[in-house]
């Protein structure tokens, strides 16, 4: 079966500091992958999804960036980050053609 | 974009009661699933259902497509469906885009 694996649970960074979350499915191949962003008490914001290694569409101008250097792989980054960055990051997945989508269990991130 | 709102908004039940989730879209959708996020922000798949009617157990879920509307049912509410109630639709290719949600409060 499925599963998707996403570290870590919690995080909290200070302004200006590096970030790199990482999420692997496994059980599957050639998934679409994404990220969702929750501010506190809010709806899913899609930032980023991928279609396949190394194919990267960004939904929101911000200073994130994603990766995927392997199949099953999804990266999300930051060189600096920025108080507006904590939330709640969820990373997905579904099949080629978007069928079901299945969560990780979400990064807390605290920016402070 | 397509834009998808739910309501109500909050909605708070005496155990036991039931209850109907609203979730409009405006434009066509190819796919579409109910999830609810537990209070640990856990999202778990209810239904997938881009069309027609599905039940499991005290939950049951229809999608009218043509009328760009899904609801969503909940029967003998328990305290353990508290949480908060997202609908996901697919308009066009690769892109899940979420609802405002519902956030229920059942009480005991």
């Amino acid at each position: 079966s499925q599963t998707i694996h996403q570290w870590p649970a919690t995080l909290v960074q200070p302004v200006g500091s590096p970030l790199s979350l990482e999420c692997t499915v496994e059980g599957t191949s050639n998934p679409n992958l994404y990220w969702y962003r929750q501010a506190a008490g809010r709806g899913l914001q899609l930032l980023f999804y991928s279609v396949g290694i190394g194919q990267i569409s960004s939904e929101v101008p911000q200073n994130l960036s994603a990766s995927r250097p392997q199949d099953r792989q999804f990266i999300l980054s930051s060189k600096k980050l920025l108080l507006s960055d904590s939330g709640f990051y969820l990373c997905a997945w579904s099949g080629p053609r978007t069928e079901k989508l299945f969560f990780g269990s979400g990064t807390q991130l605290s920016v402070l | 974009g397509i834009q998808v709102e739910q309501s109500p908004p909050d909605l708070i039940l005496q155990e036991g009661a039931n209850s109907t989730l609203r979730c409009n879209f405006s434009d066509s959708v190819n796919n579409l699933q109910w999830f609810h996020q537990n209070p640990w922000g856990q999202l778990i798949n209810l239904f997938y259902i881009p069309s027609g009617t599905k039940q499991n157990g005290r939950l049951s879920a229809t999608t009218v497509a043509t009328e760009r509307y899904s609801l969503l049912y909940i029967s003998s509410s328990q305290t353990t469906d508290s949480g908060v109630y997202f609908c996901a639709v697919v308009s066009g290719t690769y892109k899940y885009i979420f609802g405002t949600g519902t956030r229920l409060k059942v009480l005991a």
